[in-house]
């Protein structure tokens, strides 16, 4: 049974990047497509962006600007940055795989990420 | 971007009862809408994919049909641990957008 495992730091000043990594553990990165996905009271849940594990990405507009995303299969690992951070960006962090419909099966626990000085 | 709308936004009901709930899309996205159960800090569980797939253990008290624009879930004699907030997530086209969610809680 996969598991995914976020991590990073909880809190993120003003204007900074912030910066999650995913741990993917108990089954291959290859052939699947993996997420991010931010929930906050605001704005509900929103699809960040996936990178497929060739490395190929997808973001959403709304945020295309201030993100990066990428994978190291090696390290069964994949990581999302956010530049310019505001707190409106405030928000519980999820790691998910995507499969063949792009439904999410496997999420991580998520992390809260809070955007303050 | 595909809005997803759902109703009702929250909901009060008992054990035992049976309980439906809508997912409207702003478009037509075929049968690629999903449906989730969410409990307090917790992530998000699947339930049913391409709009009527059951995911693998998920008690068959619970299923969905729609197509095109108009989903529904329902979920039949309503147990304690059903008690959860309830999401539809298109997956027709990025950026993959979810419903604001429906929240079932006890009478």
């Amino acid at each position: 049974q996969v598991q995914l495992q976020e991590s990073g730091p909880g809190l993120v000043k003003p204007s900074a990047t912030l910066s999650l990594t995913c741990t993917v553990s108990g089954d291959s990165m290859t052939t699947y497509y993996w997420s991010w996905i931010r929930q906050s009271p605001g704005k509900g849940l929103e699809w960040i962006g996936n990178i497929y594990y060739s490395g190929s990405t997808n973001y959403n507009p709304s945020l295309e600007r201030r993100v990066t995303m990428t994978i190291d299969t090696s390290k069964n690992q994949f990581s999302l940055r956010l530049r310019s951070v505001t707190t409106a960006d405030t928000a519980v962090y999820y790691c998910a795989r995507d499969r063949d419909l792009f439904y999410f099966e496997n999420w991580g626990r998520g992390i809260l990420v809070t955007v303050s000085s | 971007d595909i809005q997803m709308t759902q109703s009702p936004s929250s909901l009060s009901t008992s054990v035992g009862d049976r309980v439906t709930i809508t997912c409207r899309a702003s478009r037509s996205i075929s049968t690629y809408l999903n449906w989730y159960q969410q409990k307090p800090g917790k992530a998000p569980n699947l339930l049913i994919y391409g709009a009527s797939t059951l995911q693998g253990g998920v008690p068959s008290r619970f299923s969905a049909y729609g197509s095109g624009t108009d989903f529904t879930l329902t979920i039949s004699n309503l147990q304690p641990e059903d008690f959860a907030t309830y999401f539809c997530q298109q997956s027709y086209s990025t950026p993959y957008t979810f419903g604001q969610g429906t929240k079932v809680d006890i009478k």
